[in-house]
């Protein structure tokens, strides 16, 4: 079954990185473009990035342009995302999510997420 | 850019049928298809409608989407109320390397 199973996520000082991975089962991963999108603690859901199924797109959120890259190995079927300089405001469960072929406008399946804390 | 609002909260009993609406701020809701996701609590996204009104396979019929351009909102209606369905409920559109969620609607089932 399609599986996404993020990982990398954890407690990081103010002004610190952290690199997340999102491993893909279950389809053809170079047939999707990937999304990353978190939810701050009791708040909704917001969109930080996507990625075009051959890596030569790329999209950010303008609070995460400049800090933030995304990438992906097809070979490993893997997504990442890179977080530079890391602020108090980026504590949240990050989710990896799928948008099949052509169709970027939506998010189809999502994984159970992995929660980064910001805090000195 | 456009923003997209929903009611904070909505409640209805088990049985009935509830109607959550998702108005754009600005541009035509018929120009980019709009998406609706459920999270039940403690629990990840999962999508119940994509492109207006197209259900993944299983989800259940009693889940349909709409879109309306006289007010210039979708809405995602869940007929056959079930305790299951309390959850949040989040809408979400694109534009120009842009994906915008609304903020979000708690469901209450009582």
């Amino acid at each position: 079954q399609v599986q996404l199973v993020e990982s990398g996520g954890g407690v990081v000082q103010p002004g610190g990185s952290l690199r997340l991975s999102c491993a893909a089962s279950g389809f053809t991963f170079t047939g999707y473009g990937m999304h990353w999108v978190r939810q701050a603690p009791g708040k909704g859901l917001e969109w930080v990035a996507f990625i075009r199924y051959d890596g030569n797109k790329k999209y950010y959120a303008d609070a995460v342009k400049g800090r933030f890259t995304i990438t992906r190995d097809n070979s490993k079927n893997t997504l990442y995302l890179q977080m530079n300089s890391l602020r108090a405001e980026d504590t949240a469960v990050f989710y990896c999510a799928n948008s099949p072929g052509a169709r970027l406008y939506y998010m189809d399946v999502w994984g159970k997420g992995t929660t980064v804390t910001v805090s000195s | 850019n456009f923003m997209l609002t929903q009611p904070h909260s909505v409640s209805e009993s088990p049985g009935k049928t509830i109607t959550i609406s998702c108005t754009r701020s600005s541009g035509s809701v018929a120009s980019n298809y709009v998406q609706w996701y459920q999270q039940r609590p403690g629990s990840s996204p999962s999508t119940v409608m994509y492109e207006d009104n197209q259900r993944p396979s299983g989800v259940p019929d009693r889940f349909s989407g709409s879109i309306d351009s006289s007010s210039n909102s979708a809405s995602l209606t869940i007929s056959g109320l079930k305790t299951e369905d309390e959850a949040d409920y989040y809408c979400q559109s694109y534009y120009s390397g842009t994906w915008v969620f609304g903020g979000g609607t708690k469901l209450t089932v009582l």
